[in-house]
Parts: C-alpha cells; structure tokens; sequence
C-alpha cells in the first residue's frame, strides 16, 4: 500500500487538547496531503506539502496547522480540538512515477473530540 | 477552481448487471480524471484513471468514458459482483496540479 504509514490509527481525545498526528512514507514521494473524511462531504483537503518546509492550505485549514521537517513525514496539529474536528484523517502522497497527480491514501487515523 | 459533482450518491444493483457512476466538473483546464473504490473501514485506493487525451479506458470489468466537451466523465462496472460494493469517488485537476479535487462519493451496493 504505497509505504504509507499514520499514527496513531484511532484516537480519542477532549476538547480543548492539542493533537498531533503523523503521517510517514517511505516512497520519497515529494507532495504530501492531509485530508479529512465526513459522511456527505467526501474527501476535503486540509493542508498539503510541496516539500520539505514548504506548505500550502487547502478548502478547510481553519483550526491546523501542518509541518514537514523531513521528506518522509508531515504532521498535522490541532492546536485546540474541537468537536467539529472529530473524523477520519487521510494521509496521501504523490509525485514519481505515477505523476504528481496520481495520489495513494495511508490507511487513516479515527480522530474522537469529545 | 474546480468543482466536481458525482451523482448518484447510493446504488444498488443486482449482482452480475452493470453500474455507472457520473460525474461533471467546472473547469476546462482539468485534464486528469482518477476513480477511487474506497471499501468499509478502508483507505481510497486508485483502480482507473484516464487523461484527456484518451476518451475511454478499461480495465477487465470496470472503464472510464470521458466527454471534455460536456465536462463530464463516468465510471462502469459490468458484472457486478459482492465484492464490488464499497464507497467510489471521483475526482479532476489539470494535468501537473498536484491538488486533487473530489466528487462527493457514490455508495454502490451490490444486492445477491
């Protein structure tokens, strides 16, 4: 599955906290996306990542904040979860043989903001 | 920028007929066209994509028609079988856009 590989995989956690989740590929992929998953809106981008340190927004970034270091891993943060924030994270990356606009999705992290 | 709608949102169908699955999009510019079978609990994993270049594109039982005139492209699955029943999306960008931007899924369900 396109060595892509997220953590945690299921998280519960309280409003008001701050949560990181890790996204790691082992591809050398260039671009790295974060997107999240909610019945009846389907894939929204979050943020997504041209290289290392270089980030750009995407249609929903209100509430996070992305980071990317090295090429392999890119954090997504929420500063101050909130409810509304409660859904299914999707990593994906993109960019060698496929093209840049061939994308291939980890496996997801299940995010709970009680 | 783009927007993609996918319709139906639900389908079902009886095992062994056929599905397709429609999409429009808004800008002319996008020349990229990827299908995504995303099944229960699971991540979307890419089964076809088709450029612009090309009007239809199979692979064993499912293909891809594209109308750049209409802006609209579509997915087809003949022989349905059990295993076919899952979310699928679609999704559009011009040709080296890195973003991607997606339909809103279509539930297809296959009835034995």
């Amino acid at each position: 599955d396109a060595g892509i590989t997220q953590s945690p995989r299921h998280k519960v956690t309280e409003t008001g906290t701050p949560v990181t989740l890790r996204c790691h590929q082992t591809e050398n992929h260039r671009y790295m996306y974060w997107y999240r998953q909610d019945p009846g809106h389907g894939l929204r981008l979050i943020h997504y990542s041209y290289g290392v340190k270089d980030t750009d927004k995407g249609e929903v970034s209100d509430g996070y904040s992305v980071s990317r270091s090295k090429t392999e891993d890119f954090l997504l943060t929420l500063e101050s979860a909130t409810s509304s924030q409660t859904s299914v994270y999707f990593c994906a990356i993109s960019g060698l043989a496929g093209g840049r606009e061939t994308q291939y999705f980890g496996p997801g992290t299940r995010l709970l903001v009680l | 920028g783009e927007n993609v709608e996918q319709h139906p949102s639900t389908l079902s169908v009886q095992e062994g007929d056929s599905a397709v699955i429609k999409c429009t999009y808004s800008d002319s510019a996008s020349n990229y066209f990827p299908w995504y079978k995303q099944e229960l609990g699971k991540r979307p994993q890419l089964i076809i994509d088709i450029r612009s270049n090309v009007g239809e594109k199979k692979d064993q039982r499912i293909a891809v028609t594209l109308n750049k005139t209409a802006k609209h492209f579509s997915l087809h699955i003949t022989e349905t079988q059990p295993e076919d029943s899952a979310v699928y999306f679609c999704a559009a960008t011009p040709f080296g856009n890195e973003k991607l931007t997606f339909g809103t899924g279509t539930r297809l369900t296959i009835i034995p």
